[in-house]
């Protein structure tokens, strides 16, 4: 079945660094969908990718869509405390009939 | 306009129980999933409902666990005979459609002693 794995899975920064985490699939994705968990909270939806190549910018937060729609990245510049939590992808595979939700990778941020 | 709520927020049972868990999702949406989210691990899909569909229920981990719908309204999930390995928070989510933006309530912390 479709495998999504998240690397790293957990990521320690000062506050100021730059923050990367991938999202691998092992088969070719329909679209690819963005979720952030705050500690102790719920996972809340923060953007879609759809094309191949796709690049989508909010504030500090660039979201990109390979070429191969197999992988997907989300970049932070110059991360706060307020960016602390677990960042989940979530692939939708190519038949568009099933989403799965990746490993997540913890970013954890200190002054 | 209103999230979506679950029910109760917090449930301790005695191993070989059963509970039930229950979700109200945003009005209109026709979408409605169930994950399970063990401490620091990540979402683990269990089943999810579109429309007058048959649902999906290809993420179940085992025949004690089932799920209705009715209509696009109120989502139930009953845990028969609770072992303590389904010790976890219970979330739902719904979205307009399948597979737009989901939306996720607070959750269920359920505990089997």
């Amino acid at each position: 079945g479709q495998q999504v794995m998240q690397i790293p899975q957990y990521q320690h920064v000062q506050e100021g660094e730059d923050f990367t985490t991938y999202c691998n699939s092992s088969t070719t994705l329909s679209n690819i969908q963005w979720y952030k968990q705050r500690p102790g909270g719920h996972p809340v939806f923060l953007i879609q990718l759809v094309k191949s190549g796709e690049v989508k910018k909010q504030k500090r937060l660039t979201f990109q869509f390979g070429e191969a729609k197999k992988n997907s990245s989300l970049h932070i510049t110059a991360t706060q405390t307020t960016d602390v939590g677990t960042y989940f992808c979530a692939g939708l595979d190519g038949t568009a009939s099933k989403l799965t939700f990746g490993t997540g990778t913890r970013l954890q941020v200190t002054l | 306009g209103a999230g979506v709520s679950q029910s109760p927020s917090n449930k301790v049972t005695e191993k070989g129980k059963d509970v039930e868990l229950r979700c109200d999702p945003i009005s209109g949406h026709t979408a409605l999933y169930w994950y399970r989210q063990r401490l620091g691990q990540g979402l683990e899909f269990l089943i999810y409902f579109q429309g007058n569909s048959a649902p999906d229920k290809s993420g179940l981990p085992s025949d004690r666990f089932s799920a209705e719908r009715t209509g696009e309204s109120v989502s139930t999930l009953t845990i028969q005979r609770t072992q303590q390995e389904d010790s976890a928070v219970y979330l739902c989510a719904s979205s307009l459609v399948f597979p737009s933006e989901q939306y996720f309530g607070p959750g269920t912390r359920l505990t089997v002693t």
